[in-house]
């Protein structure tokens, strides 16, 4: 089975720190997503990577940036954490040999106070 | 663009109810097609998928047939559980890409 993993369940941080956000996945996946998901909007695109070193704007990457030093983890980060940046935050991995399908991590709920 | 449309909740059905959630979508290409299923505290979990027209994606007594000239993905099942209750969240993937486009979700609770 696909496992991904997230670093945190939930976080509770102040305006202006700031945040990362881990995810980890065990089957040697190329490429991994992080999307934001909240209610009535369903998941939005953070950024993507198709492989180390590599990254991709999603459609909201304001205020995020994003780092993928090895090929299993793919970190999140939020500069300055502003309060319009609470949000249940999960992380996605796929294979090039299966690209259309995405497997999900549990999530993270991020409260910024 | 693509996008995907999804019928808006929240829904309630008794136990053993038939379930139908809508879901059309727009596409440039020849999308596959999801449903993804989000219990609560947790990420999001594929349950179904299908990838060419006139295919049925199916798992856990839930259904899904690739209507290609309705342009629709409508998820159903016979008889639904109390453990069915989730949020339900149909997708799209154009295979030349990773990119998924979800629609917004769909809660459904189920009472005994």
């Amino acid at each position: 089975d696909v496992k991904v993993t997230q670093s945190s369940r939930y976080l509770v941080k102040r305006t202006g720190e700031k945040v990362f956000l881990e995810c980890v996945q065990d089957m040697d996946h190329e490429n991994m997503f992080w999307y934001r998901q909240d209610p009535g909007l369903g998941l939005r695109l953070i950024y993507f990577s198709y492989d180390v070193k590599m990254k991709e704007k999603g459609d909201i990457p304001e205020g995020y940036s994003v780092s993928r030093e090895k090929k299993e983890r793919f970190s999140l980060i939020l500069e300055s954490a502003s309060t319009n940046q609470t949000s249940m935050y999960l992380c996605a991995s796929s294979s090039d040999e299966e690209a259309d399908t995405q497997y999900f991590g549990p999530g993270t709920r991020l409260t910024v106070l | 663009g693509d996008s995907v449309t999804q019928m808006e909740g929240p829904v309630t059905l008794s136990e053993e109810a038939c379930l139908t959630i809508n879901c059309t979508y727009t596409a440039t290409g020849y999308p596959s097609l999801f449903w993804y299923v989000q219990y609560p505290g947790e990420g999001l979990q594929l349950l179904l998928k299908a990838t060419k027209a006139d295919d049925k994606g199916s798992n856990k007594g839930f259904e899904a047939t690739y209507r290609k000239e309705t342009t629709s993905f409508h998820l159903e099942k016979g008889s639904v559980q109390v453990s069915d209750s989730a949020v339900y969240f149909c997708a799209l993937s154009e295979r030349t890409g990773n990119q998924f486009y979800f629609g917004t979700g769909t809660s459904l609770t189920v009472i005994p």
